[in-house]
């Protein structure tokens, strides 16, 4: 099993609508928890870390479910320039398990 | 600030060759770079931990003599693909922490290495 699974997607959604996935992860020991955001061909950039008690950035809203070990990442109001692919990463021992993705088409 | 290069941002090599690929932290001292490799649509996968002045740890699977790493410096990390092979096409990433806080990797722009 991989430690980090997300739904590849693709989401399609159509601008101003509200789109969510989740990412789940195998190990109950994983430590702290992040959104990164990758554009074709380009580094990951950090999104947001992920937090038990939830929190917010904006119009995303990422939530931390410690028992059912999974994290997901709402965005509000998506605009043309969400569209990528989000990268859910588990830390462990100060290293980063990434997921493969799940991918976001915004169209107009 | 936390701004991380490498250098160069694509290569085409023939088979055999080595290949060298520099990753540097401009603004921040790094006492930690991590290596990872990504094939298409696939996760970023892990495949070496370099500190400053230490042998790398690689992860399971990870040939060592196959991919060099040095850490010769607190600012610039290198990863050596020897022999390199086609099947070694892939996007090369590096990342580096200050060790301030583990949590937060500051991610390279990425090598795009294609073996002919």
């Amino acid at each position: 099993r991989k430690e980090v699974e997300q739904d590849p997607g693709p989401f399609n959604v159509p601008e101003g609508a509200t789109v969510a996935f989740n990412c789940t992860y195998s190990n109950s020991a994983s430590q702290s928890f992040f959104w990164y955001r990758q554009d074709c061909r380009k580094e990951p950039k950090l999104l947001m870390s992920v937090y038990s008690s939830g929190n917010e950035d904006g119009r995303f809203t990422a939530q931390l479910n410690r028992a059912s070990q999974y994290i997901s990442l709402l965005i509000r109001d998506s605009k043309l320039s969400d569209s990528a692919t989000y990268l859910c990463a588990v830390n462990r021992d100060y290293k980063l398990s990434f997921g493969a993705g799940t991918t976001v088409t915004v169209r107009a | 600030g936390a701004v991380v290069s490498q250098h160069p941002s694509w290569v085409i090599c023939k088979s055999g060759t080595s290949v060298k690929i520099e990753c540097r932290s401009l603004d921040f001292q790094a006492t930690t770079m991590f290596w990872y490799r990504q094939f298409p649509k696939q996760s970023l996968m892990l495949m070496a931990t370099s500190n400053e002045g230490s042998k790398a740890t690689y992860e399971q699977g990870v040939e060592k003599d196959k991919f060099l790493i040095n850490h010769a410096s607190l600012t610039l990390s290198t990863l050596t693909v020897t022999s390199a092979h086609p099947e070694d096409s892939s996007f090369y990433i590096c990342s580096a922490t200050s060790g301030s806080d583990y949590n937060e990797q500051f991610f390279g722009p990425g090598t795009r290495l294609t073996v002919l």
